[in-house]
């Protein structure tokens, strides 16, 4: 059974720090991950997306990495923005069933001006 | 932009009273899935349509929940004698299909906030 943990449950750091937000999976056969940032009573919105044949995904202050083999991945954010103030979730296709994702519970971060 | 749309936004309902909740995904979008977030936790799987057919409705809680895309494109999830319990977000994604390779990322609706009193 897929099961994904995300590590810290919560950050706050000073604005301008560049910080590190981690997903752990404990099953390799994913065919793809997804980083998505969800604002207070938002819905989701889609950061950045790592096929299972991929290593890393970059898009402007944001790249993901993947590590299939250790069932890692980690956005790293740079030059950190009070705007960049959200909830973090990751997200892993299973590849033994396309089409369930299986969601982290997410990691609420807090960019302090 | 023509992104995922769900209607309504909120709604409030009376414990044992039936509710739909309605999803439009992206125009083409093959595959299309529900999701039920609770306070604090991330989404949690529900049901998958490929087309019009439900390809898996294993994340169904119980015989309560239903759901139908009897088009290939709306769909609407269905939840007979609502209880307290039932309270949380209920999100909609689609994608143009599901599995390997590109065309398989996920967009998702702003959800429906449902309320069981």
């Amino acid at each position: 059974k897929q099961e994904v943990t995300q590590i810290p449950a919560a950050l706050s750091v000073p604005e301008g720090e560049n910080l590190v937000l981690n997903c752990s999976f404990t099953d390799s056969a994913i065919y793809n991950l997804q980083w998505f940032r969800q604002d207070p009573g938002k819905g989701l919105t889609s950061l950045l997306l790592i096929q299972s044949s991929q290593r890393e995904q970059t898009s402007g202050r944001l790249n993901a990495s993947l590590d299939k083999s250790s069932g890692r991945s980690t956005l790293y954010i740079a030059a950190s923005q009070p705007g960049d103030s959200a909830t973090y979730l990751c997200a892993v296709g299973r590849k033994a069933s396309y089409d369930k994702v299986i969601f982290g519970p997410g990691t609420s971060l807090s960019v302090i001006p | 932009g023509a992104g995922v749309s769900q209607t309504p936004s909120n709604k409030v309902t009376e414990k044992g009273k039936y509710v739909e909740l309605r999803c439009d995904p992206i125009s083409g979008h093959t595959a299309l899935y529900w999701y039920r977030q609770s306070l604090g936790q991330g989404p949690e799987f529900l049901i998958y349509f490929q087309g019009t057919g439900a390809a898996d409705d294993s994340g169904l809680p119980n015989d309560r929940f239903f759901a139908v895309r009897p088009e290939g494109s709306v769909s609407t999830l269905k939840i007979q004698r609502t209880e307290r319990g039932d309270s949380a977000v209920y999100l909609c994604a689609s994608s143009l299909w599901a599995g390997t390779g590109a065309g398989n990322e996920q967009f998702f609706g702003p959800g429906t906030r449902l309320t069981v009193l």
